[in-house]
């Protein structure tokens, strides 16, 4: 089963800088991979998906890429915002048994964006 | 507006008490799950279904069960709780094509958190 490691866990930047977010996974025949946002008390909002065949997705300031081969994904944040500041989730799309799909989560990276 | 819906947002229970969360959908969506979420321990995908009557096993179904009588509904069922199951629950959903393929986009609901005295 994947092992899904993010890295920093927590990260603290002033307004306007650009970031990046990192995740790693250790099997690299993953189906898709999806970015998530999590506000405290609240859901996850689906930020990106890449699917297994591209190298990178973008929406808005956010650019993902996904590298298969070295087991890794990067979130890019430009210009970052106070309201940016939430847990960033990466996750591995995984075909359970009957071919559906489950979720492999890592522990997020919690992100503050000092104004 | 295209969501996925969690009744209640909060509960507080005690042991053994049967209670069942709600989930419903409006996307017409074939695939829903249901996940629980811990500190430390992060998300970890509890039961899925993957059509009306068909439901399987997640990694951490002891506990739980489920039902998927209609498309759009997939409630989460707790026979017997217990202080262990005390978490934040989260339903997801998503399409599934003509093809079965997966690894389609999952949404996820406002999350449910439980605690069980």
């Amino acid at each position: 089963k994947q092992e899904v490691t993010q890295i920093p866990a927590a990260l603290s930047v002033p307004e306007g800088e650009n970031l990046v977010l990192n995740c790693s996974f250790t099997d690299s025949a993953i189906y898709n991979l999806q970015w998530f946002r999590q506000d405290p008390g609240k859901g996850l909002t689906s930020l990106l998906l890449i699917q297994s065949s591209q190298r990178e997705q973008t929406s808005g300031r956010l650019n993902a890429s996904l590298d298969k081969s070295s087991g890794r994904s990067t979130l890019y944040i430009a210009a970052s915002q106070p309201g940016d500041s939430a847990t960033y989730l990466c996750a591995i799309h995984e075909t359970l048994v009957g071919g559906a799909d489950g979720l492999t989560f890592g522990k997020g990276t919690h992100l503050i964006i000092q104004p | 507006e295209a969501q996925v819906t969690q009744n209640p947002r909060y509960l507080i229970t005690v042991t053994g008490k049967k209670l069942t969360v709600t989930c419903s959908q409006n996307m017409n969506h074939e695939y829903m799950s249901w996940y629980r979420q811990d500190p430390g321990l992060g998300l970890r995908q509890i039961y899925y279904s993957m059509n009306v009557e068909v439901t399987d096993k997640g990694d951490v179904p002891e506990g739980y069960k489920v039902s998927r009588k209609e498309k759009r509904n997939f409630p989460l069922i707790l026979e017997s709780p217990s202080p262990n199951q005390t978490s934040l629950y989260f339903c997801a959903s998503s399409h599934r094509d003509r093809a079965g393929t997966s690894g389609n986009e999952q949404f996820f609901g406002p999350g449910t958190r439980l605690t069980v005295l």
